[in-house]
């Protein structure tokens, strides 16, 4: 079963403006995670935050986990064309497994 | 370093026929895991293997076996493809716990049952 749910399925923004997806999930977690995923490419990581953290920075990326409504946000400001990728959080299961969310697709329009 | 290597890139098999998938790390990883991603779905784990020499099944591993063979490399076994098997698959590892550490994947493969 699927652990964490993205939103919105899927955002097209101008390139220059921010763009904003969350994730919830529904049982607690250790840590959550952000992964991209270009077009027939494998998924990178982007980002890791304990469930002790409320925001997490990196470069363009910010992060914030709410873990009282079992939430996440992903940020990405400044958008750029290099950013049209699909976006999917993931949370640990357990020590081993980590659960994907089915992801959200981003398009930057030039 | 090459990362996670998996091979084939593309496979196309017809059904009852068997393949094996291969996966290889050069990162000293622990951990190594085999997902599915099919069309407007996550990923899902198919199998993991915590260490070498451990396996272990995850979501959805009917129709498939692993083999860990040694600390870099772990295969995906199909017995008797199935249509429904049709779908992208991916190799990955990490140090250790899963969600303790970021996961590196490789390129994929993409497999087609007919």
């Amino acid at each position: 079963s699927q652990q964490g749910e993205e939103d919105p399925q899927a955002l097209s923004i101008q390139e220059g403006e921010n763009a904003t997806m969350n994730c919830s999930y529904k049982t607690s977690i250790n840590n959550l995670q952000w992964y991209r995923q270009n077009s027939g490419r494998g998924l990178v990581h982007l980002i890791l935050i304990r469930s002790n953290e409320r925001e997490k920075h990196s470069g363009r990326l910010r992060v914030t986990l709410d873990t009282s409504k079992k939430s996440s946000s992903l940020l990405i400001t400044a958008s750029r064309a290099a950013d049209t990728a699909s976006y999917f959080c993931a949370t640990d299961e357990n020590d081993y497994k980590l659960s994907f969310g089915a992801g959200t697709t981003v398009t930057v329009r030039a | 370093n090459a990362g996670v290597t998996q091979t084939p890139k593309f496979q196309v098999l017809k059904t009852g026929q068997s393949m094996t998938l291969q996966c290889a790390q050069d990162m000293n990883h622990n951990s190594m895991y085999w997902y599915r991603q099919d069309p407007g779905m996550g990923l899902r784990l198919i199998y993991y293997s915590a260490s070498e020499g451990t396996t272990d099944k995850g979501e959805v591993p009917n129709g498939y076996n692993v083999s860990r063979l040694n600390k870099r490399e772990f295969s995906l076994r199909l017995e008797s493809a199935a249509p429904s098997q049709t779908s992208v698959y991916f190799c990955a590892s990490n140090e250790g716990q899963a969600g303790s550490y970021e996961q590196y994947f490789g390129p994929g493969t993409r497999l087609t049952v007919t």
